[in-house]
């Protein structure tokens, strides 16, 4: 089946901080997003993005699908950015998402 | 509008019980899955509903069912609980299939 992986696998950052977050996946998709968890389990999606790229205030993401991996950029970090951040992907036409390991973020303050 | 809401929070049960997990999802939106998640991983897929119907299955036993009502909402039941049962369980909804996926708030369940 389909490999997701995510990068890396922990980042300490300070408040303030920019950051890239890397997804890689072996085969194609049809769709890909990304997620935010925050320390309480809340799962948040933050881009649906199969391609291309998108901008949501301080957060952006590119994916590059014809190279399989896509991209989260945070900008500007807060300590309520900090978490662990989900790449998922969907491979075909089961509508399953398959989950990265995710990437633990913390902020300092 | 209200989102995902998924009942109960928590949840403590016994080796070899029965377990039923209840999911509504966001007004509007027809699609509904099932997720588990084990603490330090990324959640595992185990059921897709659209329009009532069953739409995927992951690699999870029989002892795991579902199901989608006609005003959408879903159940998740378990049976036979193992002690490797316990995890978060996430709903998600989406409003149709292949569009942005919104999840619950989880319930959290314990085999003891």
């Amino acid at each position: 089946g389909i490999q997701v992986e995510q990068s890396p696998p922990d980042l300490i950052l300070q408040e303030g901080a920019n950051s890239t977050l890397r997804c890689n996946f072996s085969d194609s998709v049809n769709n890909l997003q990304w997620f935010h968890q925050n320390p309480w389990g809340q799962l948040i999606n933050l881009f649906y993005i199969p391609s291309g790229t998108k901008q949501n205030g301080r957060l952006s993401a590119t994916t590059v699908a014809t190279e399989r991996y896509s991209l989260l950029y945070i900008s500007s970090s807060q300590t309520t950015d900090s978490g662990v951040y989900f790449c998922a992907v969907e491979p075909g036409s089961n509508y399953q998402l398959i989950w990265g390991a995710g990437t633990k973020l913390i902020i300092k303050p | 509008d209200a989102g995902v809401t998924q009942s109960p929070t928590h949840l403590i049960k016994t080796r070899g019980q029965h377990v039923t997990l209840r999911c509504s999802p966001i007004s509007g939106h027809k699609s509904v899955s099932w997720y588990q998640q084990v603490l330090g991983q990324g959640p595992q897929f185990i059921f897709q509903y659209y329009e009532k119907e069953e739409r995927g299955r992951g690699n999870f036993p029989d002892r795991f069912s579902a199901r989608q009502f006609p005003n959408y909402s879903s159940e998740l039941n378990v049976n036979a609980l193992l002690l490797g049962d316990s995890a978060l369980y996430l709903c998600a909804s989406s409003l149709v299939e292949q569009s942005p996926l919104h999840f619950g708030n989880g319930t959290r369940l314990t085999v003891t």
